[in-house]
């Protein structure tokens, strides 16, 4: 199976503040990676798709990279909103996983 | 407009088995494949597996093998899971999901299920 290591566990910034969250994958995924925002009590919602591509209707200060078998998502500028668990997940084999996820909260 | 709607919570015991339901709508059922995802409490997200709509072929990832059943309502465009001998470590919200990590993926609302004695 395919190890997703998503670091930090958890992050504390401040409004405007640029925040990096990173998945290492154990193999090659490809672009096959997904970046996911979730509030409490609510489903996943997509923010950046095949690694780098945000998805429909998310902000544009959502970005994500990719270096070899590491993958980051960046937020440039921090908003209020912005707060919840982001997780990393990898669709390139069966089984798919996600990443053990980043709580991102405000100082 | 594209919705799924997952049945209601659900409180069971252990040993008894739970049947919850995910109907799509806003969309042709057996155009895009349905995911499963377990989220116990204040824990990740877990992929549980996946199923074709379209030829009703399910998809296990291992720790969901033997007591766990993907299955359709096709001409109800529905997804079911269904969770048998049920265990105090199911206890879990399941999402459904539409082909999750596409720019078009759309999930369900989850659906709490808490067993215990």
């Amino acid at each position: 199976d395919i190890q997703m290591t998503q670091s930090p566990a958890s992050l504390s910034a401040s409004l405007e503040e640029i925040v990096t969250i990173t998945c290492q994958a154990s193999q090659d995924i490809g672009n096959w990676l997904a970046w996911y925002q979730q509030k409490p009590g609510k489903s996943p919602q997509l923010l950046i798709h095949s690694a780098t591509s945000l998805a429909d209707g998310i902000p544009s200060r959502f970005s994500g990279s990719r270096s070899g078998t590491q993958y980051s998502l960046k937020i440039s500028r921090l908003q209020v909103e912005d707060t919840g668990i982001y997780y990393c997940l990898q669709r390139y084999s069966n089984p798919w996983t996600f990443g053990g996820g980043t709580k991102l909260e405000l100082k | 407009q594209i919705q799924l709607v997952q049945s209601g919570p659900e409180l069971k015991k252990p040993g008894e088995s739970v049947k919850i339901s995910c109907k799509a709508s806003g969309y042709t059922f057996t155009d895009y494949a349905m995911h499963w995802v377990k989220q116990a409490p204040g824990k990740g997200l877990k992929w549980m597996g996946w199923i074709n709509t379209y030829t009703g072929k399910p998809t296990y990832a291992d720790d969901f093998k033997g007591r766990f059943v993907f299955s359709l309502e096709a001409s109800a465009s529905t997804a079911n899971l269904q969770i048998s001998n049920l265990k105090n470590e199911d206890t879990a919200t399941y999402f459904c999901a539409r082909s999750p990590g596409y720019n078009s993926d759309y999930w369900g609302q989850g659906v709490m299920v808490t067993v215990s004695s």
